[in-house]
């Protein structure tokens, strides 16, 4: 079956620290994944995304992620953590094309930042 | 860019009627629409996927009676809320689909919706 897991529910850390989001998954097929974030009572607003080549992708924020097939995982990193990066991170994962193209979200991780 | 907008933003409705919340996709066409439902401090369940022009595909366990979806045409999807009750309270987000991203979604900044 197709899953994402974030096993950590909520991850406090001090400003200026580092962070590192973990997202595992699931999935049958090459899987195309993505990094999100959302602001209290807000969309979702696109950080970062895999789609194949170079496991180690860049997004915005100052943020990155690794691609590790032998792990299932795709971890968010961000070397210097900001007061304004208090949100909720949502990992997904998506198929390549037709019916399996549906967005299948962990039950994300909520980063608190302490000044 | 690919900008999605909602509307309304927010409604408060009483229980037993009606309320249409709009998805729009203002500089592209999106030849799917997807409309998610989320609980307080919980993640995105996806409700359905609705194409331009068709029926649209409501997942397991999703009273399609109870969430009228129409995509008439390719920038805008309605979803509406019939005989809403209290329960149906919730953060309702769409997303779209460029026909030439087709694994990407953009996301709408959600309608919070409270049935009284």
């Amino acid at each position: 079956a197709q899953s994402v897991t974030q096993p950590d529910i909520h991850i406090t850390v001090s400003e200026g620290a580092s962070l590192e989001l973990r997202c595992n998954y699931s999935y049958g097929a090459t899987p195309y994944l993505f990094w999100y974030v959302q602001s209290p009572g807000q969309g979702l607003q696109l950080l970062l995304k895999y789609f194949s080549g170079d496991t180690l992708v860049q997004g915005i924020k100052g943020f990155e992620a690794e691609f590790k097939r032998s792990q299932s995982s795709f971890n968010l990193r961000k070397p210097s953590v900001h007061w304004s990066d208090a949100a909720e991170y949502f990992c997904a994962v998506g198929g390549q094309s037709g019916a399996t193209n549906k967005l299948i979200f962990g039950t994300g991780t909520l980063l608190a930042v302490q000044p | 860019g690919a900008v999605v907008s909602q509307h309304p933003s927010w409604v408060i409705c009483k229980s037993g009627t009606s309320v249409k919340i709009e998805c729009r996709s203002l500089d592209f066409q999106a030849t799917t629409m997807f409309w998610y439902r989320q609980f307080p401090k919980q993640s995105l369940m996806l409700m359905a996927t609705s194409n331009e022009g068709s029926k649209a595909t409501y997942e397991q366990g999703v009273e399609k009676d109870k969430f009228l979806i129409n995509h008439a045409s390719l920038t805008l999807s309605t979803l509406t809320v019939t005989s809403a009750h209290p329960e149906d309270s919730s953060f309702y987000i769409c997303s779209a689909r460029r026909p030439d991203r087709e694994v990407e979604q953009y996301f709408g900044p959600g309608t919070r919706l409270t049935v009284t």
